[in-house]
């Protein structure tokens, strides 16, 4: 069945640091795929998507490329904050009727001053 | 729209007690999700509907857990009798009846039974 790989954290990084979170995926089909970000004590938002092969999601500094060849979606941002620090989810939709989505396990990111 | 609206936000119960978490998905959106997150097993879906309709019940973990929906404004969670292993976050999402579309998270509801 489809999943989602991620990198096990957590991810400890000093600010404006160079992020890279990276995440891999299996689907039969054509996925769209997510980051997700959860900070403490809130539910999940959604920070970015791509929903096709080549296309590069983009929010608040943070990218993330689909990449079908390398079934990969890694997440990167230039120079990390202190309020970055939360846990990622990368997340693929099976699509078609469905729209249910499948999460990674979670990177938590820690980003020291 | 104030978001997807869980309750209660914490809930403490005894072993053996039943336990209901509800949720009010978004106006409009015809999907809701159930999901638990704990730190053994990081997010696991249990549920959706689609249009109230149950679709895929397959990760609900044993008979004790029940979802309702009974119209399209209101979602329960039941766990009857509770356990201590039930011990989590649960959160509900709910997401437009579109391909690829974004699901909108509530802020939980933190259970934990003693």
């Amino acid at each position: 069945g489809n999943s989602v790989t991620q990198m096990e954290g957590p991810v400890t990084l000093s600010e404006e640091a160079f992020l890279t979170i990276n995440c891999t995926y299996t689907a039969t089909g054509y996925p769209s795929l997510f980051w997700y970000v959860q900070y403490p004590g809130e539910g999940l938002q959604l920070l970015l998507k791509a929903t096709k092969a080549d296309d590069k999601g983009s929010n608040k500094g943070f990218e993330a490329t689909y990449r079908k060849e390398t079934t990969s979606f890694h997440l990167e941002k230039g120079s990390v904050q202190v309020s970055d620090s939360a846990v990622y989810f990368c997340a693929l939709s099976e699509g078609g009727d469905t729209d249910k989505l499948i999460f990674g396990t979670g990177t938590r990111l820690q980003v020291f001053p | 729209d104030a978001g997807v609206i869980q309750s209660p936000r914490h809930e403490v119960t005894e072993m053996g007690q039943e336990v209901t978490l509800r949720c009010k998905p978004i106006s409009g959106h015809d999907y809701l999700f159930w999901y638990r997150q704990t730190m053994m097993r990081g997010l696991e879906l249990l549920i959706y509907f689609n249009n109230n309709v149950p679709i895929d019940d397959s990760g609900m973990p044993e008979d004790r857990f029940s979802a309702k929906m009974p119209n399209a404004s209101f979602s329960t969670l039941k766990i009857q009798p509770s356990e201590p292993r039930d011990s989590a976050v649960y959160f509900c999402a709910s997401s437009f009846s579109r391909m690829n579309t974004e699901a909108f998270f509530g802020q939980g509801t933190r259970l934990t039974v003693v």
